[in-house]
C-alpha cells in the first residue's frame, strides 16, 4: 500500500532554514508529482507548490517563491522541501502529498511540525 | 491566488444529507473541471473524498458526492453518520499548474 512517512518535529529560530522529507513507498515515486501543503495551528490547508520527481521540474505558489525549494533524491524514493528565512508566521504543520495524476492529492504524509521560536 | 470561500461551518442530524458550499472564480473552480474536496479529522492528515467534481476514489462511501455549477462546487454528505464529523476541505486547479485551497468548513454532526 501507498505510504509516505515524513521526517520528524523541527524548531528552528527566526531566520534559519529547515528541510523536511517525505519517504514514498507502495508506488514509483517518479510516477507521481509531489505536493507540499502547510496548515498553521487551527488554520486551514495552503498549497505550497509540487515537484515532478521524474524530472526535476518544480512549481511554487507564488507566496513562497525565493524561499521554498523542492528536491528529490529517487535512488530513495525521498522527497524534500526546504523552507528558508523562517519567521514566527511558517509555524505549521508541512505535509507531503502524492498527486493522484490530476491537480489533487490521493495520499498524504503524516505531518511534520516545524516550530519557529527564538 | 485568493482562497476559495466556503462556509466555516455545517451541521445536520444522523440520518439527514447537508450540502457545503465552494466559490471560486472562472480561473480556479469555474475554469477547470479539477475540484477536490478533503476530509480532515483533528490532528489528522487530510483524506481525499471526491476529484474531478464528482468522482470518488476507491473506498469513499458513495453518500458522499460532489458537484458544481458555474464558479461554485458542492460536496454533499447524505445519511449523515457520527464519523462524518471533521473539517471539509475544497481545493482547484487554479491555472498555470498551480492549486488553491478553500478556507475549510466544520461539519458537525447533532
Amino acid at each position: 500500500q501507498v505510504q509516505l512517512v515524513q521526517s520528524g518535529a523541527e524548531v528552528k529560530k527566526p531566520g534559519a532554514s529547515v528541510k523536511v522529507s517525505c519517504k514514498a513507498s507502495g508506488y514509483t515515486l517518479t510516477d507521481r508529482h509531489m505536493h507540499w501543503v502547510r496548515q498553521a495551528h487551527g488554520q486551514g490547508l495552503e498549497w505550497m507548490g509540487w515537484i515532478n520527481p521524474k524530472s526535476g521540474d518544480t512549481e511554487y505558489a507564488q507566496k513562497f517563491q525565493g524561499r521554498v525549494t523542492m528536491t528529490r533524491d529517487t535512488s530513495i524514493s525521498t522527497g524534500y522541501m526546504e523552507l528558508s528565512s523562517l519567521r514566527s508566521d511558517d509555524t505549521a504543520v508541512y505535509y507531503c502529498g502524492k498527486s493522484y495524476g490530476g491537480p489533487g492529492l490521493d495520499h498524504w504524509g503524516q505531518g511534520t511540525l516545524v516550530t519557529v521560536s527564538s | 491566488q485568493s482562497a476559495l470561500t466556503q462556509p466555516p461551518s455545517a451541521s445536520g442530524s444522523p440520518g439527514q444529507s447537508v450540502t457545503i458550499s465552494c466559490t471560486g472564480t472562472t480561473s480556479d473552480v469555474g475554469g477547470y473541471e479539477y475540484v477536490s474536496w478533503y476530509q480532515q479529522h483533528p490532528g489528522k492528515a487530510p483524506k481525499l473524498m471526491i476529484f474531478e467534481v464528482s468522482k470518488r476514489p476507491s473506498g469513499v462511501p458513495d453518500r458522499f458526492s460532489g458537484s458544481k455549477s458555474g464558479n461554485t462546487a458542492s460536496l454533499t454528505v447524505s445519511g449523515l453518520q457520527a464519523e462524518d464529523e471533521a473539517d471539509y476541505y475544497c481545493s482547484s486547479y487554479a491555472g498555470s499548474n498551480s492549486l488553491v485551497f478553500g478556507g475549510g468548513t466544520k461539519l458537525t454532526v447533532l
